[in-house]
């Protein structure tokens, strides 16, 4: 265990439904992070949370919203999605006091869009 | 940015040694040199990072020349729950968290 959970662990929806990821750490780390894992792809950077400040990636959709309420909790607000959003999502922590960057990665939740 | 270049598989027997290099040819002054380790299914595993030289702790060593342009992740005697992806990553905190994810190596192991 990393000391950050994910659920749901899978997750299937329509594209006209509207759900959440949720996210938490255990770590008492300072910034969060969503990620995207696709096929074959890299891993693609959606979103960082990082002591209340918002900073994210441009080329992602409106249709994902994150939300940071607190600094041990995070969420991806799902809504109208496409079919090419089925994906492996991934949340990570650290400790941004640090120079090194390292992350602890969740289980991740497993999507399919329908 | 710095982009990163690994080979996209490696294949190697048990009890052998692994040897990993990632290729980060634009690689800036601040950045850190961080390798993963993902199984299907699980979130990546964080293994090792330098800056620097040499880094070894008790599961892998990394080796960075000089000119800090590419890195080698060094497996010692790989068993077959060492079969995984293996993701070299550089960036920096300070660069708006743009770190640069390689594409990953799939190591497999066999018997």
């Amino acid at each position: 265990e990393t000391g950050v959970t994910q659920t749901p662990r899978h997750l299937v929806m329509g594209m006209t439904n509207k759900k959440s990821l949720k996210c938490e750490q255990h770590l008492g780390h300072n910034a969060m992070y969503w990620y995207k894992q696709s096929a074959k792809k890299p891993l693609e950077l959606m979103f960082v949370y990082s002591l209340e400040e918002r900073v994210e990636n441009n080329s992602v959709p409106s249709r994902f919203s994150p939300e940071c309420p607190n600094s041990s909790h995070l969420f991806l607000h799902l809504h109208t999605l496409q079919p090419e959003d089925s994906a492996l999502y991934l949340c990570a922590s650290s400790q941004v006091e640090r120079e090194e960057e390292t992350q602890y990665f969740g289980p991740g939740t497993r999507l399919l869009v329908l | 940015l710095a982009k990163t270049t690994q080979p996209i598989s490696m294949d190697s027997y048990e009890g052998q040694e692994v040897n990993i290099t990632c290729s980060h040819n634009n690689i800036a002054t601040n950045d850190y040199i961080t390798w993963y380790q993902q199984f299907p299914s699980q979130g990546p595993r964080f293994i090792i990072q330098g800056y620097k030289t040499k880094v070894t702790n008790e599961v892998a060593s990394l080796f960075i020349p000089a000119d800090r342009k590419s890195s080698t992740l060094s497996l010692p005697r790989v068993s077959l729950s060492d079969t995984a992806v293996y993701y070299c990553l550089v960036g920096d905190r300070g660069n708006d968290y743009k770190l640069s994810f390689g594409a990953g190596t799939t190591v497999t192991v066999r018997a």
